[in-house]
């Protein structure tokens, strides 16, 4: 079993439409970051989280630690949105420094 | 202030043919990490450094690939003999990591290696 799965591997959805992207994990953690990729492009750090809520304009991420589950939501999702979400946990039963990636959620918005 | 930069954004090589990448890391960050990553795959961790030390090689193919850090600021990846297994894109990440977590994550560009 992967420490970090995510849900859904693949999500097409309709300009406009609410969307959630839901991480879990296994491991004793730090933070959890959300990341963002566009195809042959960089990774973009979204948030990192530790507890409770953060919102940046159209996104939304939670976490609950009692749960070890993350969501990522986006509001009126845009076809720019369109990108691959990646989750990835600090695993603080190991080294501070040592990161544990999801296999990423590929979103396709349609206009 | 600069991103962290990657140098070369592609490569293409022949196999048994060496190849290096370059990273600088944003200013101040004391981690830098050298990830691998395959079409549709997550980042799979190489190396991370914390300052000028190699922290975590556990993964790095100790016989044809290398790293160094020296002065705790920039760091080149090397491989040598490159194989076909190898064509992948190499991301350089850097934070600043403290006693409580590894802080926010900044990526490069990554380096696009192909193996002919």
């Amino acid at each position: 079993k992967n420490e970090v799965e995510q849900s859904p591997q693949n999500l097409t959805a309709q300009e406009g439409e609410f969307i959630t992207i839901n991480c879990s994990y296994s491991v004793g953690i730090s933070a959890l970051h959300w990341l963002q990729q566009h195809p042959g492009g960089g990774i973009v750090s979204l948030f990192m989280l530790s507890s409770g809520k953060k919102k940046h304009g159209r996104l939304i991420a939670t976490i609950n630690i009692q749960e070890k589950h993350s969501s990522l939501h986006i509001t009126a999702s845009h076809p720019r949105d369109s990108a691959v979400y990646i989750c990835a946990v600090s695993d603080y039963g190991g080294s501070q420094g040592n990161l544990i990636f999801g296999k990423g959620t590929k979103l396709s918005v349609k206009p | 202030e600069a991103g962290v930069v990657q140098s070369p954004r592609y490569k293409i090589i022949e196999k048994k043919q060496p190849v290096a990448f370059w990273c600088n890391p944003i200013s101040g960050h004391n981690t830098l990490y050298w990830y691998l990553q395959n079409l549709g795959q997550g980042p799979e961790l190489l190396i991370r450094y914390e300052n000028e030390e190699a922290v975590d090689d556990s993964q790095l193919p100790k016989d044809r690939f290398s790293a160094e850090r020296l002065k705790g600021v920039d760091s080149t990846l090397k491989i040598q003999p490159a194989e076909l297994g190898d064509s992948a894109v190499y991301l350089c990440a850097s934070s600043h990591l403290t006693d409580l977590n590894t802080g926010e994550l900044f990526f490069g560009e990554g380096s696009r290696l192909t193996v002919l």
